[in-house]
């Protein structure tokens, strides 16, 4: 099974400042990795495929970018609804598909 | 616009069995395999399964293999898990997904609460 870690477990960032958000695999995934968004009693959402691509109707200020076992999530400029719970997946070897733990940014 | 719809939550008792169900609409069911993916409470997220778009194949997070079944029936568009044997640490939401390689789509979920 791929374990994937996200770093720091917390990131507190002030509304319009950057957030770059850590995910490490433990075995190379090449770039099968998602990024998720999840607010507070709500459903996740897919927010970045194949390490770098957005998805549909996504921010531009959202950015992933890494491959094989380290990747990052870039939020330029955080915005009021950007305050959530990030999580990143891959994709590469599964069954299982495989969570980080999460990290949250919240308004510092 | 895609719609997945979860229910068949509720409280049990330890050792009883529940079954789920997602209604998915927006999009040709019959060609998109599904995923059942659970959040305990103030916890992360946890893959728990996975059935192919014919229903060829499904796959299982150890924790639940043995005790859980996804099944879906194209006629109504509906992906089911049926949970026998549910213990405590089943306690969650549990979401359905659409399947590319990664989770496009997702419900809100239905919570399971396991509590004697």
């Amino acid at each position: 099974e791929i374990v994937m870690t996200q770093s720091p477990a917390t990131l507190s960032v002030s509304p319009g400042e950057r957030a770059t958000l850590s995910c490490r695999a433990s075995q190379s995934v090449s770039s099968h990795l998602a990024w998720y968004q999840q607010k507070p009693g709500q459903a996740p959402r897919l927010l970045i495929y194949d390490a770098s691509t957005r998805a549909t109707d996504i921010p531009v200020r959202f950015s992933g970018s890494g491959s094989g076992t380290e990747f990052t999530l870039t939020i330029s400029g955080l915005q009021s609804e950007d305050f959530a719970v990030y999580y990143c997946q891959q994709y590469n070897k599964r069954p299982p598909w495989t969570f980080g733990q999460g990290t949250k940014v919240e308004i510092k | 616009q895609v719609q997945l719809v979860e229910s068949g939550g509720g409280v049990v008792q330890p050792g009883g069995s529940l079954r789920l169900s997602c209604a998915a609409s927006g999009f040709t069911f019959s060609t998109f395999g599904m995923h059942w993916v659970r959040q305990a409470p103030g916890k992360g997220l946890e893959w728990v399964a996975f059935i192919e778009h014919d229903g060829s194949s499904a796959y299982y997070a150890d924790s639940v293999e043995g005790r859980f079944t996804v099944s879906r029936d194209s006629s109504k568009n509906t992906l089911y898990l049926q949970m026998n044997s549910l213990r405590s640490e089943d306690t969650a939401v549990y979401h359905c997904a659409r399947a590319h390689y990664y989770f496009d789509h997702w419900g809100q979920g239905t919570l399971v609460t396991v509590s004697s």
